[in-house]
């Protein structure tokens, strides 16, 4: 069964260094996203991304975060210079997502990147 | 999207069904009712959506009321590994700004021996 695969599963940086994630989404999926999750509270969306720019982000995506398709696989999420509340799991997710009430635009989430900011 | 209520917590007997309500009582004609669960801070694993029939799959099945203003999620025979956090999420099911996820607090369910 397809799935999205995400490095690294578990990354401790020091606090104001540049951190990225990766994730190969699942193959033929149009639509991209990152959501984190802090220790003990809700998963929360960060950013969409479809054709190759962002669709939609939140408030947490702030100038510090960006994201990028380098090439026909990967999607990667990039925090520059990261906070010690960054800390958190990340997830990748994506989805076929073509056209309205398409009944297939279902989103499908990595295992995420557990991320220490030390 | 619109906005679910789920309670916090349920227990459940092994080999019995587990039925977790949701109420989307704000929810739109072109929104549809997800399920997710999330088992020890994995990623969110797909289970079911539905528009206004009741679903069944592999996992699960899904009843949604005539007047879609509340749903319920049921696993047949729950096992030990289907201890998870149960999410209930309505989304309008196209790309775009109005087609993510947006997650709540969930309800946790503990299977029981």
């Amino acid at each position: 069964e397809p799935e999205v695969t995400q490095t690294p599963s578990h990354q401790v940086t020091q606090m104001g260094q540049e951190v990225i994630l990766r994730c190969v989404p699942i193959s033929n999926h149009l639509y991209f996203y990152w959501y984190r999750q802090i220790l003990g509270q809700k998963v929360e969306f960060l950013v969409s991304f479809y054709n190759n720019e962002i669709s939609e982000k939140s408030e947490i995506f702030d100038d510090q975060f960006s994201v990028e398709r380098p090439d026909g696989s990967n999607f990667t999420l990039k925090i520059r210079s990261t906070k010690l509340e960054d800390s958190a799991m990340y997830f990748c997710a994506s989805s076929a997502g073509t056209g309205l009430f398409f009944s297939g635009n279902t989103i499908y989430f990595g295992e995420g990147s557990w991320l220490t900011v030390v | 999207d619109a906005k679910t209520t789920q309670p916090p917590s349920m227990d459940c007997a092994e080999g019995r069904a587990a039925n977790l309500p949701c109420n989307h009582s704000t929810i739109s004609g072109n929104e549809y009712v997800y399920w997710y669960r999330q088992i020890h801070s994995q990623g969110p694993q797909y289970i079911i959506h539905g528009l206004k029939n009741n679903e069944t799959n592999e996992m699960a099945s899904l009843i949604i009321t005539e007047d879609r203003k509340s749903s319920t999620l049921i696993l047949p025979h729950a096992t030990l590994r289907d201890t998870a956090v149960y999410y209930c999420i309505v989304r309008a099911n196209y790309g775009g700004s109005q087609g993510n996820l947006i997650f709540g607090k969930g309800t946790k369910l503990s299977v029981k021996p």
